[in-house]
């Protein structure tokens, strides 16, 4: 799996978008960018995943660089239950995949 | 509701003893998997599973073991040879696009 480069923390207030920025420089021509995120003391969430086009789904949407070196996650209004921590993740696509290698990710506390 | 169930929520253990964590899912996928996590850091992979009776040790296997006797089950045991088994232990399953489904955790303490 390629590697990730992630802030450790960001702020953001409640109603406003929040965007949360990955790195991802070594991703390889068929890796996919994942989106995970943690509530304290809950299991891993999956919100959403992309090849190089942009993605939105219910939660979020992803935009991810022409060059694919970076991405970013977006929550358009985000609500106090958002407060989390967020994993970007590079692996391949397809079932029978070989596990996650997570990071520290970003901590992201939504402020009232 | 389908999803991932795990239990017990919490688990103490004495040491030297063995203990198993259950691990159960009702989306139908084949491939499940066991991670570890240790307070402040990320999930690490202890074993996975991608077909009934086949299953690849992870990044840190060493002191556990596992079994896939049944699709829907994989239960992951903490043996005594383990020798920091405190941690928060969650089990995945793999959907068709590699997008994980995690339940809700064991928190295990030894004592």
């Amino acid at each position: 799996d390629a590697k990730t480069t992630q802030p450790p923390s960001m702020d953001c207030a409640e109603g406003r978008a929040a965007n949360l920025p990955c790195n991802h420089s070594t991703i390889s021509g068929n890796e996919y960018v994942y989106w995970y995120r943690q509530i304290h003391s809950q299991g891993p969430q999956y919100i959403i995943h992309g090849l190089k086009n942009n993605e939105t789904n219910e939660m979020a949407s992803l935009i991810i660089t022409e060059d694919r070196k970076s991405s970013t996650l977006i929550l358009p209004h985000a609500t106090l239950r958002d407060t989390a921590v967020y994993y970007c993740i590079v692996t391949y696509s397809g079932g029978g995949a070989d596990g996650l290698t997570f990071g520290k990710g970003t901590h992201l506390i939504i402020q009232p | 509701d389908g999803g991932i169930t795990q239990s017990p929520k919490y688990l103490f253990r004495k040491e030297g003893q063995n203990v198993t964590l259950s691990c159960e899912q009702n989306l139908n996928h084949d491939a499940m998997y066991w991670y570890r996590q240790d307070p402040g850091q990320g999930l690490r992979l202890i074993y996975y599973s991608q077909i009934v009776n086949d299953f690849q040790k992870g990044d840190i296997a060493e002191g556990y073991s596992v079994s896939r006797e049944k699709k829907e089950s994989f239960p992951l045991t903490v043996t005594s040879a383990q020798k920091n088994p405190t941690a928060f232990y969650l089990c995945a399953s793999g959907g068709e696009y590699n997008e994980q489904f995690f339940g809700p955790g064991t928190r295990l303490t030894v004592l």
